[in-house]
């Protein structure tokens, strides 16, 4: 069974470009979350995209945003690029509606550096 | 305050002794913790998840949960070399798949 798939690994951008990190999760899993993994932060939640509608949004600026489609696959973007974007992002993938029981399934993240 | 926090170490055990990390959160409505192990360079991997006060084993791994103190901890019976990580705790509440994480804990098991 094949896990959580992102790409790219690895990104280094520019500031004020934009960037669109793809997330496949687990065969049957239906909600797909990102994460932003920073030294100081830790690991900060973005949002999460359940059957293509997003239901649930962490504290980041409008410059992040996200989709999924319909066979799950999500997409996230960062527009205007800052130096504080540089991170770890993790997509996670679950089974099922969210329930407190459901564990996430982390993907190997896309290093983003900001430059 | 942040929503959970934990000491972030790093902590050092000799291998075979009893490795004990904590973890406590703000919200009382947060009712399932999770606590997942993230290898240097690697993704997050669940260790195990408890929601109910009291404990939970699994092999060499112990979740307590203390919901009247909002504390949970992670105990490692006979720590190996290779449980060397940073230990993750999370916790969960309401409809969804959010996540609420800790800093995280760096432990290092000394051969």
């Amino acid at each position: 069974k094949a896990g959580v798939t992102q790409t790219p690994r690895y990104l280094i951008k520019t500031r004020g470009q934009q960037v669109t990190l793809s997330c496949s999760p687990i065969s049957g899993h239906r909600s797909v979350s990102w994460y932003q993994q920073t030294p100081g932060q830790g690991l900060q939640f973005l949002f999460e995209y359940f059957s293509e509608t997003q239901r649930n949004k962490g504290n980041f600026p409008g410059r992040f945003s996200g989709r999924q489609f319909s066979n799950s696959r999500s997409e996230m973007n960062v527009s205007t690029l800052e130096l504080g974007d540089s991170a770890l992002y993790l997509c996670a993938s679950s089974l099922g509606t969210g329930g407190l029981y459901t564990e996430a399934f982390f993907g190997q993240g896309t290093r983003l550096t900001v430059v | 305050q942040k929503e959970v926090e934990q000491n972030s170490g790093p902590l050092s055990v000799p291998e075979g002794a009893i490795a004990s990390l904590n973890c406590t959160y703000s919200d009382r409505g947060s009712q399932s913790f999770f606590w997942y192990r993230q290898y240097s360079g690697k993704s997050p991997e669940l260790i195990m998840f408890i929601y109910s006060n009291g404990d939970k084993e699994d092999g060499r791994f112990t979740a307590q949960l203390n919901k009247a103190s909002q504390y949970v901890s992670l105990l490692i019976r006979d720590s190996q070399p290779s449980d060397s990580a940073t230990y993750l705790c999370a916790v969960k509440r309401g409809t969804g798949n959010q996540f609420y994480f800790g800093t995280g804990t760096s432990l290092t098991v000394i051969p």
